[in-house]
C-alpha cells in the first residue's frame, strides 16, 4: 500500500527565507509524486510532479523538489518565499502501478505561512 | 477551455436530505476522480471513473454513489445526508498522469 507523509502541518517563514515542505513516501512501486498548491477557496494546482526522470523537479513559481529514493523523500524547497507563496501544499503519490488508474494518495497537508 | 466545473459552489442541506454534487470537463479526458477534504486530513478519494460506463470505489464511498454516462460528466450523488458529510469535495480529471481539479462544492449538512 502507498502513504504519504507530511512532516509539520504549519510551516511559518519570513518573506526572502528558504521555504522547505517535507514529504516522506511509501511505495511497492516506483513512485510517481506530485506536489499541489492550494490558495484559500480554491482548487488544487499542480505544482510540479516526479515521474521517474530527473532527480531534480522543478516546478511553477520558482518551487523545486528532489526525489531521494535511499530516503524515500520528495521535499518541496524554493530559495527565496514571498508574500504569495502562503497556502496549502500537498504531496501526493500515485497509484499508477495497479492497473493505471491514475488514483492519487495525499499527504495531510501543510501551510505555509510567510511573515513580512 | 473551461476546465474542470463544478456545481454548486456552497450547499446547506438537512440530515436526510439528497443533493447532486455536478462535475464536468471539457478537455476529453477519460479518467475522472472525486475527493472530499476535511481539515487536517488532506483529500480522500470517494469513487473515480476510467471511462463512461466505468466506475468504482475509492477509500471512502460509504454515503455516495456516481455514474458517468458520458466522457465529459461525472455527477456525484448523497441520497440521505448525513453530518459526518460536511466537507469540501473536488472534481478531477486526468489524462497521464496530472490530475486537474475544479473549485471544489463547500458542503453543510445540519
Amino acid at each position: 500500500a502507498q502513504s504519504v507523509t507530511q512532516l509539520g502541518s504549519h510551516v511559518s517563514v519570513s518573506e526572502g527565507a528558504l521555504v522547505l515542505l517535507r514529504c516522506n513516501y511509501s511505495s511497492s512501486v516506483p513512485p510517481y509524486l506530485f506536489w499541489y498548491v492550494q490558495y484559500p477557496n480554491q482548487g488544487l494546482q499542480l505544482l510540479l510532479k516526479y515521474t521517474s526522470a530527473a532527480t531534480l523537479v522543478k516546478g511553477i513559481n520558482g518551487f523545486e523538489a528532489e526525489f531521494k529514493k535511499s530516503e524515500t523523500s520528495f521535499h518541496l524547497t524554493k530559495p527565496s518565499a514571498h508574500m504569495s507563496d502562503a497556502a496549502e501544499y500537498f504531496c501526493a503519490v500515485s497509484d499508477h502501478g495497479s492497473g493505471n488508474t491514475g488514483k492519487l494518495i495525499f499527504g495531510q497537508g501543510t501551510t505555509l505561512q510567510v511573515k513580512p | 477551455n473551461a476546465g474542470v466545473t463544478q456545481t454548486p459552489k456552497f450547499r446547506i442541506l438537512k440530515i436526510g436530505q439528497s443533493m447532486t454534487l455536478q462535475c464536468t470537463q471539457d478537455m476529453n479526458h477519460n479518467y475522472m476522480y472525486w475527493y472530499r477534504q476535511d481539515p487536517g486530513m488532506g483529500l480522500k478519494l470517494i469513487y473515480y471513473s476510467v471511462g463512461a460506463g466505468i466506475t468504482d470505489k475509492g477509500e471512502v464511498p460509504n454515503g455516495y454513489n456516481v455514474s458517468r454516462s458520458t466522457t465529459e460528466d461525472f455527477p456525484l450523488r448523497l441520497e440521505l445526508a448525513a453530518p459526518s458529510q460536511t466537507s469540501v469535495y473536488f472534481c478531477a480529471s486526468s489524462i497521464g498522469e496530472t490530475q486537474y481539479f475544479g473549485p471544489g462544492t463547500r458542503l453543510l449538512v445540519l
